[in-house]
């Protein structure tokens, strides 16, 4: 069964620090993973997506990376700011399947 | 250009009620989503419409039904409302299906509370 699992479920940082987000899948054949924002009470929006081919992808202060051997994927934030407050979505899609894989996501609070 | 637009935006019901969710989007995407969103768990697929006129059903489309009434307007229908069905509900669209690079985009969600 293909499966999305983030870490850690939440966080809290203060303002103007770093922080990574981490997802590991085990989705297979993989076609593409996306990472997606989602303030609260808003549905998700789309930051990144990467291939098989690519390793790394920026969006501003968000970077996400992705290993597919090991099939670990990352989002980095930096330098944050009060409107990165959001849940972060990782989405893996597989090759010939119509379905996507959600991952749970990872409640990110920056405080003043 | 308005996007994915979604009503009602919070409803309650009870056990044993019927309802209509509405989605509409203005971006002529061929594909549409209904999804359901609960704590601690990913967005879940209930039905999906590949392209006008076709329905599929999704990973949990037990107590749903669907209906793509054009290529603009997708909606989902609660026959008996049950409270295993109170969720946060999610449509979506997309130029093309679910392949590479097809990006979903989100609506707003609708807070549904069956009691």
């Amino acid at each position: 069964k293909n499966q999305v699992e983030q870490s850690p479920q939440s966080l809290i940082i203060l303002e103007g620090k770093n922080c990574t987000l981490q997802c590991n899948y085990t989705v297979s054949p993989f076609s593409n993973l996306r990472w997606y924002k989602q303030d609260t009470g808003r549905g998700p929006v789309s930051l990144t997506i990467m291939t098989f081919s690519e390793n790394t992808k920026s969006n501003g202060r968000y970077t996400a990376t992705l290993d597919a051997d090991t099939k670990q994927s990352s989002l980095h934030i930096t330098a944050s700011q009060l409107s990165d407050s959001a849940s972060y979505i990782c989405v893996v899609s597989a090759r010939w399947d119509y379905k996507l894989s959600f991952g749970a996501g990872t409640t990110v609070t920056v405080r003043a | 250009n308005a996007g994915v637009t979604q009503t009602p935006k919070f409803q309650v019901l009870k056990t044993g009620q019927s309802m209509t969710l509405q989605c509409a989007q203005d971006m002529n995407h061929n594909s549409m989503y209904w999804y359901r969103q609960d704590p601690g768990m990913g967005l879940r697929l209930i039905y999906y419409s590949a392209s006008e006129g076709t329905t599929d059903k999704g990973e949990v489309p037990n107590g749903y039904n669907v209906s793509r009434l054009n290529k603009r307007e997708f909606s989902l229908r609660l026959e008996s409302a049950a409270p295993s069905q109170t969720s946060v509900y999610f449509c979506a669209s997309s130029p093309a299906g679910q392949g590479a690079h097809n990006e979903q985009f989100f609506g707003p969600g609708t807070r549904l509370t069956v009691l």
